[in-house]
């Protein structure tokens, strides 16, 4: 069975910063691409970039190029999502999925994690 | 503003039908497939349709897809009480600020 398994909640202050992890298990984790999605409260999902975990191959979308940062550690079937310098409109949950044919006709989210609630407050 | 456009919002009663429209572009809709997404409150997406038509294992033939130009067409039939959540499309957009793509959402009541 595939499963991204992600932590359930993080609450961060101001200014701190968050490394995201998601665990990919049931499926040869470097096959496929990884990406983080974005869901504001109340709103709809925005992509936020991909990782291909063999080689550490990273897109970002526009809107979050140079604000996040995404890694992987093949190692151990994980990838990451680094948020710097929170600020309380990060208030947010963040999904990893299974990205299949990203940057192709056919791109499509197969398997998702089950989202990361982080709450920035002081 | 989301790239993709969506109805806020749809309803119909249990056993009828409902369609949701995504409209889009040529940059998107109009180039590459389009995907379907099921977000039930408090969980997490969920892959309904893909490539524009097809449907992953699992998910049952009342919910079907279908594309025109640079419009997509998601149709629920013999609706439940268990489909009322939020419906995605998603798309690729090989624009300069290329990327995947989503609808705002279309919230489902099943009245």
């Amino acid at each position: 069975e595939v499963q991204l398994v992600q932590p359930g909640a993080e609450v961060k202050k101001p200014g701190e910063s968050l490394k995201i992890s998601c665990k990919g298990s049931g499926y040869a984790f470097t096959n496929f691409w990884v990406a983080w999605v974005r869901q504001m409260p109340g709103k709809g999902l925005e992509w936020m970039g991909i990782i291909y975990p063999a080689d550490s191959d990273t897109r970002y979308s526009p809107s979050f190029q140079g604000q996040v940062t995404i890694s992987a550690d093949k190692s151990i079937n994980t990838a990451y999502l680094q948020l710097s310098s929170l600020k309380a409109s990060d208030t947010a949950v963040y999904y990893c999925a299974r990205h299949v044919d990203p940057e192709a006709l056919s791109s499509r989210f197969d398997y998702w994690g089950q989202g990361t609630l982080v709450t920035v407050s002081s | 503003q989301s790239v993709l456009t969506q109805p806020p919002s749809v309803s119909a009663a249990p056993g009828q039908k409902v369609t949701i429209s995504c409209s889009g572009s040529s940059s998107n809709i109009g180039f590459t497939y389009v995907s379907w997404y099921q977000q039930v409150p408090g969980t997490a997406p969920k892959l309904l349709i893909y490539d524009d038509t097809k449907r992953p294992s699992g998910i049952p033939d009342r919910f079907s897809g279908s594309k025109s130009g640079t419009s997509a067409t998601l149709v629920i039939t013999g609706l439940q009480t268990g489909d009322e959540a939020d419906y995605y499309c998603g798309a690729w957009d090989i624009s300069l600020s290329a990327g995947q793509v989503f609808g705002g959402g279309t919230k489902l009541t099943v009245l």
